[in-house]
């Protein structure tokens, strides 16, 4: 069953503390994005990588890593420096690039800093 | 600046009822347009996607428009059904050999009511 899978659904952070967001793709995309959704905004780009072990900023790219060591995972960490984390994060993939490919999207992580 | 709005931001409707959504955008050159459904703490699921040479696409109950010259999209939902309910995003693609720079609407939250 092809898909992307995000884990955990939930997460809760402290203050200070970083936190890694899972995403794998069964989907042999060769393209993976992670997305920031706020409540009645559109979805912002963190992160995106086309090739493994290659990766490049999007728009909000400030307080977060990621890695592409393996095609088929993109973890998403959110440092200490992130000062507003809260918020519904998903992951994506693609063919290629998204200009002309469809992007397939996870469930989504919720992350609440408490 | 690309951008993406979306009306109305939430709408109310009575089952079996017709819908219409509006998508205007300012991206150019453009490439496609996207509609995606978005249930309550899902991940986007996509319905249609037009290039600038489509005028219309179904999916179902679902019908997309497209007017490129004004840059206007509609979503026309059909016999609306309970599992309507949801957040319908507009995404536009420009047209760019490389760099995944979608653009996301904040989207319309659809409540089908019995």
């Amino acid at each position: 069953d092809g898909g992307i899978t995000q884990s955990p659904k939930y997460l809760f952070r402290k203050e200070g503390q970083n936190v890694t967001l899972s995403c794998e793709q069964n989907l042999n995309h060769d393209a993976m994005y992670w997305y920031r959704q706020d409540p009645g905004q559109g979805l912002r780009l963190i992160y995106y990588s086309q090739i493994v072990n290659d990766f490049q900023k999007g728009d909000i790219a400030e307080g977060y890593s990621v890695s592409r060591e393996k095609k088929e995972s993109f973890p998403l960490t959110v440092t200490s420096a992130q000062k507003n984390p809260t918020a519904f994060y998903l992951c994506a993939s693609s063919a290629g690039d998204t200009s002309f490919t469809e992007a397939f999207f996870g469930q989504g992580t919720r992350l609440t800093v408490v | 600046k690309n951008q993406v709005e979306q009306s109305p931001q939430s709408l109310i409707i009575l089952e079996g009822k017709n819908c219409t959504l509006q998508c205007n955008y300012t991206v150019s050159p453009f490439s496609n347009l996207r509609w995606y459904k978005q249930d309550t703490g899902r991940g986007p699921v996509s319905l249609t996607i037009m290039t600038f040479s489509e005028n219309t696409k179904s999916n179902g109950r679902y019908t997309a428009t497209l007017d490129a010259d004004t840059k206007q999209s509609s979503l026309h939902i059909t016999a609306s059904q309970l599992s309507d309910s949801a957040s319908y995003i507009c995404v536009v693609s420009p047209f760019v050999a490389a760099g995944n720079k979608l653009t996301f609407g904040g989207g319309t939250r659809v409540l089908v009511k019995p």
